[in-house]
């Protein structure tokens, strides 16, 4: 069955604390996304990666890392968490690269900063 | 700049009726945009509802379909009967990229279905 799973599901921190969010596949995709989704908003990309160790930058990194170091998972990292990361995180995986490849995604985990 | 601008929820329809959620895009600095249409059921991921890539082309998938259309700039999804099992959110976006598979999605579009 193919699956993206995250965990945790829901997760409610203190602003200055630390926060990992883990999202893992069973299809041996290459390629792994982390998206995030605000209020009035579409999904924005963080990162991409193409493989282990091998991660770019999406459209809005500031205050984001990633680790990826198993191609069936993919962390995503807040290192002092703030406010305006409060939002609801997607994590999607693709077979390869380029469009013909759809994107499989994770139910998401809703993260409250306080 | 590139953009999805899609109808603003919620959308509520009766079982049985039709339904249209437009969608329109903008892409100035991509030569070849692709289309997409994903579905986010209750407590699940998005997943993809059905995809277009060459404009003029239209896409169906689960009695819904979609055209590309490049003179209009749209991509409307179009259903002539829904289902209570319909309601879901819905999302357009458009892909590009030739390093990889990137998409700019619009804000998603909450479909009611009464039964």
């Amino acid at each position: 069955d193919m699956k993206v799973t995250q965990m945790p599901r829901y997760l409610i921190k203190r602003m200055g604390e630390n926060v990992l969010l883990e999202c893992g596949q069973d299809m041996s995709h290459e390629t792994m996304y982390w998206y995030r989704q605000d209020p009035g908003l579409g999904l924005q990309l963080i990162y991409i990666s193409y493989d282990v160790d091998s991660n770019s930058e999406g459209d809005i990194p500031k205050g984001y890392r990633v680790s990826r170091k198993k191609r069936e998972h993919f962390s995503l990292i807040l290192d002092s968490a703030k406010t305006n990361q409060t939002s609801v995180y997607f994590c999607a995986s693709s077979l390869s690269q380029g469009l013909s490849y759809e994107q499989y995604f994770g139910p998401g985990t809703r993260l409250t900063v306080l | 700049g590139d953009s999805v601008t899609q109808t603003e929820g919620p959308v509520t329809v009766s079982e049985s009726e039709s339904l249209i959620i437009n969608c329109t895009y903008s892409a100035t600095s991509i030569a070849y945009p692709n289309l997409f249409w994903y579905v986010r059921y209750p407590g699940e991921g998005l997943q993809l509802l059905l995809k277009v890539i060459t404009a003029g082309q239209k896409g169906s998938s689960r009695g819904f379909e979609a055209t590309y259309n490049k003179e209009t700039t749209s991509f409307h999804l179009q259903k002539a009967s829904v289902q209570e099992s319909d309601s879901a959110v819905y999302y357009c976006a458009l892909g590009y990229g030739s390093s990889g598979n990137k998409l700019i999605f619009g804000i998603g579009t909450l479909l009611s279905v009464k039964p």
